[in-house]
């Protein structure tokens, strides 16, 4: 089972919400990652964490906060976006940090 | 400075016109080279890893290899199903840092 999950599928928020992103995986995995992914643009790594610890933080704004409560699940959590944060949020999981990733199907997130 | 840069852009086939995808690299200490399909509004599938120079993989009708300096993804009689978006990625150490860098990826389109 190769499967990454995440939820919501979609989500709209205003620019004063608080919302979370979320995904699982359960193939044991000791590695989680966030990307942003704007339209025709490859993803961009935003998060790293290596056995439940942020290993890699590409200087993302606070407004963005990660939490890896266990091996197999990994939060995104959102406060006060702005319109650009708009984007598809991509979570993957591999064996360890430089092993093949497997993606989960992304949330859309559309910032009002 | 490090770069990871895919050629080309986009490129059309017609069905069963073989082609290659170039993926150049100017890093230093290579951990990985990886290749990616991603498909409209879904996650990136993972296609390939490579770890050094001279090392092939294949896969149905894709057929990855590795030189100090570039990455071709070969594709032998492409079918329209193979429409897609290409991506390269690259994990590299960057003095004590590890560093995982994407190229900007190549739009294949397959024609009937």
């Amino acid at each position: 089972d190769t499967e990454v999950t995440q939820t919501p599928k979609h989500l709209v928020m205003g620019m004063t919400n608080k919302k979370s992103l979320k995904c699982e995986q359960h193939m044991g995995h000791r590695a989680m990652y966030w990307y942003k992914q704007k339209a025709k643009k490859p993803p961009e790594l935003m998060f790293v964490y290596s056995y439940e610890k942020l290993s890699i933080n590409e200087s993302v704004p606070s407004r963005f906060s990660p939490e890896c409560p266990n091996s197999s699940l990994l939060n995104l959590h959102l406060h006060a976006l702005q319109p650009e944060d708009s984007a598809l949020y991509l979570c993957a999981s591999s064996q360890y940090v430089d092993y093949e990733q497997y993606f989960g199907p992304g949330t859309r997130l559309t910032v009002t | 400075e490090d770069q990871v840069t895919q050629s080309p852009e986009a490129l059309r086939l017609q069905e069963g016109e073989s082609s290659s995808l170039n993926c150049s690299y100017t890093v230093s200490g290579l951990r990985g080279l990886f290749w990616y399909r991603q498909d409209p509004g879904k996650g990136p599938e993972f296609l390939f890893t490579l770890y050094s120079a001279g090392e092939e993989k294949e896969k149905e009708r894709l057929k990855a290899t590795l030189t100090k300096k570039e990455s071709f993804l070969h594709i032998t009689a492409p079918k329209p199903e193979d429409s897609a978006t290409y991506l390269c990625a690259v994990w590299y150490s960057s003095g004590s840092a590890r560093q995982l860098t994407f190229g900007s990826g190549t739009q294949l389109t397959v024609l009937p």
